[in-house]
């Protein structure tokens, strides 16, 4: 079956710094890709729309210029966190839209913890 | 916020028993999604029921839908200590891809 790869799985970074998530849809084209960050013993709460060659659609009360998304292919889309603080520590996870078909494959997640 | 919300939000049954998790949403949608995530990890997609749809079975899994009172329930029978794991409903927004997810239930099956 269609398969979404995050990378990295778990990372760890420094306040201040930034850090990269990427998503992948492995043996389909994702034209569309979501975002979405997970707290400990909460829901999944949407992030972000990313659009392949176009500027991501960022959700109501996210900070787009804290949460950079970059869709450059066709089969990758990226989530920069920028000057990651502690309170930024989380569960992203990512989805595709595969474009035959129609169908939502999430990613495996990416643990962010930032000391 | 569009969340739906689920109940109850945590459940604790002995092995054998009958588990059912309720989902409730608030706009019109396509679909349906139930999803298991286990501590920590990923999420695994269960079941989609589309909103012509009243209930769909996968195994030991029962879904319903009710469109007039926008909710949904997920039924999982006699259930083991390795169905433990939360478990949440996505909902996509009419007219997009984007799922919108519940609450989530915490299900807890004692051996």
């Amino acid at each position: 079956g269609a398969v979404v790869s995050q990378h990295p799985s778990w990372v760890i970074c420094k306040s201040g710094t930034s850090v990269k998530i990427e998503c992948r849809s492995l043996d389909f084209q994702a034209t569309t890709m979501f975002w979405y960050r997970q707290f400990p013993k909460q829901s999944l709460m949407l992030m972000a729309t990313s659009n392949e060659g176009s500027k991501a659609t960022y959700e109501q009360g996210v900070e787009k210029d804290k949460f950079l998304i970059n869709h450059a292919s066709l089969t990758l889309s990226t989530l920069t966190v920028t000057s990651a603080h502690p309170e930024d520590s989380s569960f992203y996870i990512c989805s595709a839209l595969r474009s035959s078909g129609n169908t939502i494959y999430f990613g495996e997640g990416s643990w962010l913890t930032v000391v | 916020s569009q969340q739906g919300e689920e109940d109850p939000q945590a459940l604790s049954i002995q092995e054998g028993e009958n588990a059912t998790m309720n989902c409730s949403y608030k706009t019109s949608i396509n679909n349906l999604q139930w999803y298991r995530q286990n501590s920590g990890r990923g999420l695994v997609h269960l079941i989609l029921i589309r909103s012509n749809e009243r209930e769909k079975h996968s195994g030991r899994l029962r879904v319903t839908l009710d469109t007039s009172k926008k909710s949904s329930s997920l039924l999982i029978t006699a259930s083991r200590a390795a169905d433990t794991a939360s478990y949440f409903c996505a909902t996509d927004v009419r007219g997009t891809y984007k799922y919108i997810f519940g609450t989530g239930t915490r299900l807890k099956v004692l051996a």
